[in-house]
């Protein structure tokens, strides 16, 4: 089976960089996804990473280590508007994506 | 526009009583999943169908059906429900490796 985890709770202030952290154990390893999901809504799709290293998507980078079996998610220029819930995700094969219980990022002012 | 579409958006029903949450999907994907969200548990697999009759359990099944008779179709269905299973529900599907797309969501009370 998949178990991830990632920190319960980050803070920052607008215009910082905040680095989401995600490590993992999985009986076979497929990549790491991130997924954004505001208030409860649908989550959305942020980027994945098959293999080591940074994956880098306008302002948001997701990097992974296998050897560690770690990830992180980097979120740069923070706005308001990045305040949301954020889930790393592996994929157990095919069949089934295992998510971590969710890491709520916080931007003030 | 592409989309999963969940319904219905809230339901509050009582103990023991039957009920569907319908799931489709306008993107012609062969994989279909729903999850249930509780506070401090994230998002966890209900059950999975990776094609039309075929479906298989998650990491929660216990008190949920599904059934997948057309491919744009995946519905959830609660035989007799009961207070633990208030939650925020979510259907997704996909084709391949490609990310999931979710639906709206359906927060569902059972009292």
């Amino acid at each position: 089976g998949q178990s991830l985890e990632q920190p319960s709770e980050v803070t920052a202030v607008e215009g910082a960089i905040v680095q989401i952290n995600c490590t993992y154990q999985t009986s076979g390893f497929y990549g790491l996804s991130w997924y954004q999901q505001h208030d409860g809504g649908a989550p959305t799709f942020l980027s994945y990473n098959a293999l080591d290293g940074l994956e880098e998507t306008g302002r948001f980078s997701s990097f992974l280590s296998r050897s560690d079996s770690y990830g992180y998610l980097l979120l740069q220029e923070l706005q308001m508007k990045d305040s949301a819930s954020y889930f790393c995700a592996a994929p157990g094969g095919y069949s089934t994506l295992t998510f971590g219980k969710g890491t709520m990022l916080l931007v003030s002012p | 526009e592409a989309q999963v579409t969940q319904n219905p958006r809230y339901l509050i029903t009582v103990t023991g009583k039957k009920l569907t949450v319908t799931c489709s999907q306008n993107m012609n994907h062969e994989y279909m999943s729903w999850y249930r969200q509780d506070p401090g548990l994230g998002l966890r697999q209900i059950y999975y169908s990776m094609n039309v009759e075929v479906t298989d359990k998650g990491d929660v099944p216990e008190g949920y059906k599904v059934s997948r008779k057309e491919k744009r179709n995946f519905p959830l269905i609660l035989e007799s429900p009961s207070p633990n299973q208030t939650s925020l529900y979510f259907c997704a599907s996909t084709r391949g490796n490609s990310p999931l797309h979710f639906g709206n969501g359906t927060r569902l009370t059972v009292t």
